[in-house]
C-alpha cells in the first residue's frame, strides 16, 4: 500500500532564499504527484502536478521527479512571507485517489 | 467565484446525534471526495464518487455515510456523531480524467461534544 513522507516537518527560510520540501513514496508504479499548499486552516490550492520523471515548472514553484529513488521534491524561488504555509504531496493511485503525506510547515521570514 | 463551497463552515455537535455537511460544486466535475484532516495524519479519504447516485468507501468510511444525489451535490451523513469525529472536513471535486486535479472546497471544523 503507497505511503508517503515528507521531509522536513518544519522549515524556516529567509525571504529570497530557495526552499526546497521533499517528500518520498513507497510504490514506484505510480505516475501522478501533486504539490499542495494550505494556508493555515483554509483549503488545498494546487501548485504542480508532475507525471513523469524530471522537472515541471509553475511561476515560482518547481517540481522534481525521481521514481527510481522514490522521491519527489518542491523547489519554491524567491519565496515570500506571503508564502507561509503547510505544504503537502500526494500521489494518485488508481481509481484516482489520492495519498497524501503530513505536510511541511513553511515560515518565509522577512 | 469559489466552484467548491461547504456548508456549514463550523459545527457544534452533541455526542450521539446527526451531522450531515454539504458539498456543492459548479466544475461540472464527475468525481467528488470528502477527507478528513487532523494533526500528525494528514488528510485521509472517507467517502468518494464517480458522478452522481454513485458512492464509494475510502480508506476510512467506519460511522459516516456519504449521498450524491445530484452531479453538483455530495453530502457526508455522520449518523451518531462521536468526539472521535471532531475534526477538520474537506470536499474536493474531481473531472476525473488521467491526469485529475482536486479542487477544495474550504473546509467544515466540526466539534463534536
Amino acid at each position: 500500500q503507497q505511503k508517503v513522507q515528507q521531509s522536513p516537518e518544519s522549515l524556516t527560510v529567509s525571504e529570497g532564499a530557495m526552499a526546497s520540501l521533499n517528500c518520498t513514496f513507497s510504490d514506484g508504479t505510480s505516475n501522478n504527484f501533486r504539490w499542495y499548499r494550505q494556508h493555515s486552516a483554509k483549503g488545498l490550492e494546487v501548485l504542480v502536478s508532475i507525471f513523469s520523471d524530471g522537472e515541471k515548472e509553475e511561476g515560482r514553484f518547481t517540481a522534481h521527479l525521481n521514481r527510481a529513488n522514490l522521491h519527489v521534491s518542491l523547489h519554491i524561488r524567491e519565496p515570500q512571507p506571503s508564502d507561509s504555509a503547510v505544504y503537502l504531496c500526494a500521489v494518485m493511485r488508481s481509481n484516482y485517489q489520492l495519498i497524501w503525506g503530513s505536510g511541511t510547515k513553511l515560515i518565509i521570514k522577512p | 467565484e469559489a466552484a467548491v463551497t461547504q456548508s456549514p463552515r463550523n459545527k457544534v455537535a452533541v455526542t450521539g446525534g446527526k451531522v450531515t455537511l454539504s458539498c456543492n460544486q459548479t466544475n461540472n466535475h464527475n468525481n467528488m471526495y470528502w477527507y478528513r484532516q487532523d494533526t500528525g495524519h494528514g488528510l485521509r479519504l472517507i467517502h468518494y464518487s464517480y458522478g452522481a447516485g454513485s458512492t464509494e468507501k475510502g480508506d476510512i468510511p467506519d460511522g459516516y455515510k456519504a449521498s450524491r444525489p445530484s452531479q453538483e451535490n455530495f453530502s457526508l451523513i455522520l449518523e451518531l456523531a462521536t468526539p472521535s469525529q471532531t475534526s477538520v472536513y474537506f470536499c474536493a471535486s474531481g473531472d476525473g480524467h488521467t491526469q485529475d486535479t482536486q479542487y477544495f472546497g474550504p473546509g467544515t471544523r466540526l466539534l463534536v461534544l
